[in-house]
């Protein structure tokens, strides 16, 4: 069955602070792995899309990677603008979109 | 250019009524989406178009639900005989044919009482 996992479900940091966040998933046939950045009350706004394993993507002071199994999204030296869930989505063979549930961000000035 | 638009981002209503929610996608976009999205949750995939032709509805939650992109261009996704489990945010996303990304729309708040 096609899944994705998102850990930790929460994250609190002190600015300045840096750390990942994890994605990992289990679908036939990957097509794409997409992280977005949701706000409270807004739509998903994009951030980046990775297709094969060992792609690499850079934004700012966020960077996401794909390994076969999971994807991480490192943030650096975080702001508290940066507060927000980040939520991870791929698109399986059956060009069929899954998203996780996401991690909530807090960066603490 | 306007992103992704969505009308109303409100609605409430009572229990066994009929809603009609709208989008209006980017306007090169041919692939439009819609998803629903419950509290604590990731959004949920409901169906997509390519231009007018509903390629996907195997997920809409039931038949109470349908959706309609006439002329491939903005869409409509209707739930009727509502149920309050129905309340939710329901979001749509469009994209172009090549590119895989998907931009969101602000979604419509339903509170089904």
């Amino acid at each position: 069955e096609d899944q994705v996992t998102q850990s930790p479900e929460a994250l609190r940091l002190q600015e300045g602070e840096s750390s990942s966040l994890n994605c990992s998933y289990t679908v036939s046939g990957l097509r794409g792995l997409f992280w977005y950045r949701q706000d409270p009350g807004k739509g998903p706004e994009f951030l980046f899309t990775l297709y094969s394993a060992g792609e690499e993507k850079e934004k700012e002071r966020l960077k996401a990677t794909l390994t076969k199994k999971e994807s991480f999204l490192h943030i650096t030296a975080p702001k508290p603008e940066d507060s927000a869930t980040y939520l991870c989505a791929v698109q399986a063979g059956g060009n069929q979109f899954y998203f996780g549930t996401g991690t909530s961000l807090t960066v603490i000035p | 250019d306007t992103g992704v638009s969505q009308d109303p981002r409100h609605k409430i209503t009572k229990r066994g009524q009929n809603v009609t929610f709208r989008c209006d996608p980017i306007s090169e976009h041919n692939r439009l989406y819609w998803y629903r999205q419950t509290l604590g949750q990731g959004p949920e995939f409901l169906t997509y178009f390519q231009n007018e032709a509903q390629l996907e509805k195997s997920r809409l939650l039931s038949d109470r639900f349908s959706a309609e992109r006439p002329k491939g261009s903005f869409s409509t996704l209707e739930i009727q005989r509502t149920e309050q489990g129905d309340s939710a945010m329901y979001l749509c996303a469009s994209s172009q044919d090549s590119y895989n990304e998907q931009f969101f729309g602000p979604g419509t708040r339903l509170t089904v009482l």
